[in-house]
């Protein structure tokens, strides 16, 4: 069954704590992404990457930092330099990097800070 | 510039009644639209995408959208609400050959019953 996981649904962290978010996709698709989403604010793009060992930033990379050593993995992790990181983080991947093809998305991770 | 604007943040409509959820986007060159839909707490999934075939795109769900070139629309559609359509709808913009994708606001959709 071909699709994209993340884990943990949930996360807490305590303030000044790093934390990894995990996104893995098994549809062999060349590109993946991440995203932020905050109510009433649609996705805003982080991190994207077409390619192993390659990725770019996006609209609000600061705070966070990505790699991308294995073509079906693309971890995030939210650094303490991040002002605000309490949301919801989707990670989605597409075929290649022809922005026809649709993205696919995982289920998302909650990540609240406190 | 791209972007994409979703006129309304907010649509009630009763079941069984016809939906309309209104797109517009700018673009400097010729884009490809999607619409998806997120349920509460969820990823989100593709409803249909206009990539410069036939103007009118049907998708799941008995959801249907027009690319109007002329008034730079992609607008989402459905005869008749169910239920369980209530959830947020994202219309997304992106270029040919630019691995980029611009999201909308999003407009969350409730059916009354």
């Amino acid at each position: 069954d071909g699709g994209i996981t993340q884990s943990p649904k949930y996360l807490f962290r305590k303030e000044g704590q790093n934390v990894t978010l995990s996104c893995e996709q098994n549809l062999n698709h060349d590109a993946m992404y991440w995203y932020r989403q905050d109510p009433g604010q649609g996705l805003r793009l982080i991190y994207y990457s077409q390619i192993v060992n390659d990725f770019q930033k996006g609209d609000i990379a600061e705070g966070y930092s990505v790699s991308r050593e294995k073509k079906e993995s693309f971890p995030l992790t939210v650094t303490s330099a991040q002002k605000n990181p309490t949301a919801f983080y989707l990670c989605a991947s597409s075929i290649a990097s022809s922005g026809s093809d649709e993205q696919y998305f995982g289920p998302g991770t909650r990540l609240t800070v406190t | 510039a791209q972007s994409v604007t979703q006129l309304d943040s907010h649509v009630s409509v009763s079941e069984g009644t016809p939906v309309l959820l209104r797109c517009n986007y700018s673009s400097s060159y010729s884009p490809s639209l999607f619409w998806y839909v997120q349920h509460p707490n969820k990823g989100l999934q593709l409803l249909l995408k206009y990539t410069s075939a036939a103007t009118l795109v049907k998708g799941i769900n008995g959801f249907e959208a027009e690319f109007k070139k002329s008034e730079t629309s992609f607008h989402l559609t459905k005869p008749s609400a169910h239920m369980s359509d209530a959830a947020e709808y994202f219309c997304v913009v992106s270029l040919y050959n630019f691995n980029k994708f611009y999201f909308g606001s999003g407009t969350k959709l409730n059916v009354k019953p």
